[in-house]
């Protein structure tokens, strides 16, 4: 079936390094959705890419969607210990433009001040 | 404003007893889901619903039932708990199927002996 891989499983850096986690489908996805969880809490909704080649930035986030649509990758610039936390990408998969949401399986981010 | 509510926060239960997870959504939301997340493999769809009376299984729907009688609500049932069961589950709901933000409850956090 269809499946969006992400990468690192885990990325630990010190404060103030960058980080990149990178996300894979094995199909063209019509967008992609970023998350973030805290630690004990919920996934929340960060950005939507729809275009081919898209980059769009959040302060010191930046996030990009491939040329093919197939991949994606969200950056952070000079991290701080407030972005802690599991870093999910999203596609709608399910044979339609817009079925079933299928998340990769998370990027944790550990910050060491 | 309480978005996405979910009941209980926390639950144990013996193997082979039964329970509802409940789900209740203010935003007038057409689409809710019910994940499951499990260390190292990210959120997993279990059902979704396009609508009142409309129900689909997603990626692992096995010893789960769910029904959409309201907009508001959908409520998830397990129908004879299994240690294989327990996990944390987030009810999530949006305006339509991917290619809008996903909002998450708080979660809750099932633990089955």
């Amino acid at each position: 079936g269809q499946q969006v891989m992400q990468i690192p499983q885990y990325q630990h850096v010190q404060e103030g390094e960058d980080f990149t986690t990178y996300c894979n489908s094995s199909t063209t996805l019509s967008n992609i959705q970023w998350y973030k969880q805290r630690p004990g809490g919920h996934p929340v909704f960060l950005i939507q890419l729809v275009k081919s080649g898209e980059v769009k930035k959040q302060k010191r986030l930046t996030f990009q969607f491939g040329e093919a649509k197939k991949n994606s990758s969200l950056h952070i610039t000079a991290t701080q210990t407030t972005d802690v936390g599991t870093y999910f990408c999203a596609g709608p998969t399910g044979g339609t433009s817009y079925g079933k949401l299928t998340f990769g399986q998370g990027t944790i981010l550990t910050v060491h001040p | 404003n309480a978005g996405v509510t979910q009941t209980p926060k926390f639950q144990v239960l013996k193997t082979g007893q039964s329970m509802t997870l409940q789900c209740a959504q203010d935003m007038n939301h057409e689409y809710m889901s019910w994940y499951r997340q499990d260390p190292g493999m990210g959120l997993r769809l279990i059902h979704y619903s396009v609508g009142a009376g409309i129900t689909d299984q997603g990626e692992v729907p096995n010893g789960y039932n769910v029904s959409r009688s309201t907009t508001e609500d959908f409520p998830l049932r397990l129908l004879s708990a299994a240690p294989s069961q327990t996990s944390v589950y987030f009810c999530a709901s949006s305006y339509s199927i991917g290619d809008q933000p996903q909002h998450f409850g708080d979660g809750t956090r099932l633990s089955i002996l």
